[in-house]
């Protein structure tokens, strides 16, 4: 069973409008969200977290936000640009991430000119 | 440089074969995990490690055996590869486990193909 679901396997957005990607979890253990960008051949690279003691966190054009009572979570990209196609995916985890992070199995962004 | 690397880039080995892949990094983390790419899966983790000696079980550990000897090091081997060991393995650390600290840094990643 999957604890971390990001439900849409792509998503195109045009250039400069908002990207919205979604994330639904399932473990209310989880305290700790994080979001990770991922080009092809490269690693996955951290982007923007949260801690669940917080609804909202920014960081230039993105966002997080996080509903505890659903469970979920988005990522907001405003402006969008074109480096930002990528793999993005969601990732949550517990006590620190002691024992690792749970990954979503991640949205294929593409940002249409 | 600083950072995280993983050695080699890109494998291709026959079933049966045993094959390591290196992890090393520069930060001094405490912990150190190997997670396997697989389409339709995400990333799922396979072993971590919290400190030199210290070594556990994730999500995907079947087939797979970790030492860790060295902070800077986490060796994975596949003692007998199997078909289904084809994927991307990507090692990744972080700092100390504790909360607030959860944030892990990915290495390159490596492309194994077993034949």
């Amino acid at each position: 069973d999957q604890q971390v679901k990001q439900n849409s396997p792509s998503l195109s957005v045009q250039e400069g409008r908002i990207s919205i990607l979604n994330c639904d979890y399932t473990n209310s253990m989880f305290d700790y969200f994080l979001w990770y960008k991922k080009y092809p051949a490269e690693g996955p690279t951290f982007l923007i977290s949260i801690s669940s003691i917080k609804d909202k966190n920014e960081d230039g054009r993105f966002t997080v936000f996080l509903n505890k009572s659903a469970k979920h979570l988005s990522l907001h990209i405003v402006p969008s640009q074109p480096g930002d196609s990528a793999v993005y995916f969601c990732a949550a985890s517990a006590y620190g991430g002691a024992d690792g992070l749970t990954f979503g199995k991640g949205t294929h962004l593409i940002i249409q000119p | 440089d600083a950072g995280i690397t993983q050695s080699p880039r890109y494998k291709i080995t026959e079933t049966g074969r045993q094959v390591t892949l290196m992890c090393h990094q520069t930060w001094s983390h405490s912990y150190m995990f190997w997670y396997r790419q697989d389409l339709g899966h995400g990333l799922r983790l396979i072993y971590y490690s919290a400190a030199a000696d210290i070594t556990d079980k994730g999500e995907v550990p079947d087939g797979y055996v970790v030492s860790r000897s060295k902070t800077e090091n986490f060796p994975l081997t596949l003692e007998s590869a199997t078909r289904s060991q084809t994927s991307v393995y990507f090692c990744a650390s972080s700092d100390s486990g504790a909360p607030g600290t959860d944030t892990q840094y990915f290495g390159p990643g490596t492309r194994l193909t077993v034949l």
